[in-house]
């Protein structure tokens, strides 16, 4: 298994939709995980961490399942706005680097 | 107050030259870290400095490419000599004394192509 694997999409959904992304890790012992957002042609900016009890930011949350190991992010009331890359991002172990997955590519249509 | 700063943003240069491109991180940042981003291979970690001393530069591809933090204001990273297939965005970022956090501040990339 892939350090970090994304499904890249593209995932094209409606205004109003909810839509979710998985990404699964393969270090069992990474305690800290992260998405990041990507706009086109920008760098990478941080979304929201992903805690054990899992995390919720206005219309989005993360969630972590450590006994399959992925994380998930669920958009609910799609905005055009949020049309982007995510990008699932875990450390490669303990205290070290993070490891960035390809990303999904979510198009957000009118 | 600035965020990282990277330059050049765009460059285009000639296969065999020599590449330089330069870091500035956010003031008080303990740690510095180098990317490369194509569509291929995605976001690649080459090297990262913490303490301006490198740490890890098990991501660097080849002898061709080297990276500097002479001091805590600057980095560079070095192509020499270019080869077409370096061309790609390459990001640098910054974090916290905090260390791994999660938060990384990017610079907004420099663009490289090779010819």
């Amino acid at each position: 298994r892939k350090e970090v694997e994304q499904d890249p999409g593209p995932f094209n959904v409606p205004e109003g939709a909810t839509v979710a992304f998985n990404c699964t890790y393969s270090n069992s012992a990474s305690q800290s995980f992260f998405w990041y957002r990507q706009d086109c042609r920008k760098e990478p900016k941080l979304l929201m961490s992903v805690y054990s009890s899992g995390n919720e930011d206005g219309r989005f949350t993360a969630q972590l399942n450590r006994a399959s190991q992925y994380i998930s992010l669920l958009i609910r009331d799609s905005k055009l706005s949020d049309s982007a890359t995510y990008l699932c991002v875990v450390p490669k172990g303990g205290n070290t680097p993070l490891v960035f997955g390809k990303g999904t590519r979510l198009s957000v249509i009118a | 107050d600035a965020g990282v700063i990277q330059s050049p943003r765009h460059e285009v240069t000639e296969m065999g030259q020599e590449v330089t491109l330069r870091c500035k991180p956010i003031s008080g940042h303990d740690y510095l870290f180098w990317y490369r981003q194509t569509m291929m291979r995605g976001l690649e970690l080459l090297i990262y400095f913490n303490n301006n001393v490198p740490i890890d530069d098990s991501g660097m591809p080849e002898d061709r490419f080297s990276a500097k933090m002479p001091n805590a204001s600057f980095s560079t990273l070095k192509i020499q000599p270019s080869e077409p297939r370096d061309s790609a965005v390459y990001f640098c970022a910054s974090s916290s004394r905090q260390g791994f956090t999660g938060e990384l501040f990017f610079g907004e990339g420099s663009r490289l192509t090779v010819l």
